[in-house]
């Protein structure tokens, strides 16, 4: 079946750029699907980062656009994410996630992220 | 930027109650939303795509309905399984999540 596995240090200083990659597994990257990124805050909802098709084109959030890139490796099957000048609202679970028509259909574990210095 | 409001946010049911969670957007999505629970410590779950398809293996007493700008998910009959975190999200443009709806047991 198909899995996702997030990967990445789970401690940013401030100011410094978060780096997290997503295995894929049970799936091709170069078809059909989109790959996001999506974050959830300690004790609060889910926040959509945004997503990547493996032809390069991505979607952002607005709210985050400035600091974030999303970039696929097809030769490794995987995608990964940045967001530079982390402070400590960046810290979360980040989750990635396989995007069809339907929706988010397959989720990663979640990797915990936490900004401190 | 399209928002997503959901209502309420945490709900106190019993196990057998008929369970409605709502969720407005800004403007109109069309069918463009998908339902997800949530449980604590796990990744959220797909449960209802394009506002009133089941997922595969999703019980049938989970249901959705709406068009436009209001949406609903039903539980036909709470099972305590059911006790978790629901929340709405669009993907008409871009994405955006709902804050969340946690139903509790009362």
């Amino acid at each position: 079946q198909v899995q996702l596995q997030e990967s990445g240090p789970g401690l940013v200083k401030p100011s410094g750029t978060l780096s997290l990659t997503c295995a894929v597994s049970g799936d091709s990257i170069s078809g059909s699907n989109w790959w996001s990124w999506v974050r959830q805050p300690p004790g609060r909802g889910l926040e959509w980062i945004g997503a990547i098709f493996h032809s390069g084109n991505t979607n952002y959030d607005p709210s985050l656009k400035s600091r974030v890139t999303i970039s696929v490796d097809k030769s490794k099957n995987q995608f990964s994410l940045k967001l530079s000048s982390v402070t400590a609202a960046d810290t979360a679970v980040y989750y990635c996630v396989r995007e069809v028509l339907r929706g988010m259909d397959v989720w990663g574990q979640g990797t915990t992220v936490t900004v401190s210095s | 930027d399209i928002q997503m409001t959901q209502s309420p946010s945490t709900l106190s049911a019993s196990v057998g109650d008929r369970v409605t969670i709502t969720c407005r957007a800004s403007q109109s999505i069309t069918i463009w939303l998908a339902w997800y629970q949530q449980k604590p410590g796990t990744a959220p779950k797909l449960l209802i795509y394009k506002a009133s398809s089941l997922e595969s293996g999703v019980p049938s007493r989970f249901s959705g309905s709406g068009f436009g700008t209001d949406f609903t998910l039903t539980i036909s009959s709470l099972q305590p399984d059911d006790f978790a975190t629901y929340y709405c999200q669009q993907y008409n443009n871009y994405r955006t999540f709902g804050q969340g709806t946690k139903v509790e047991i009362k």
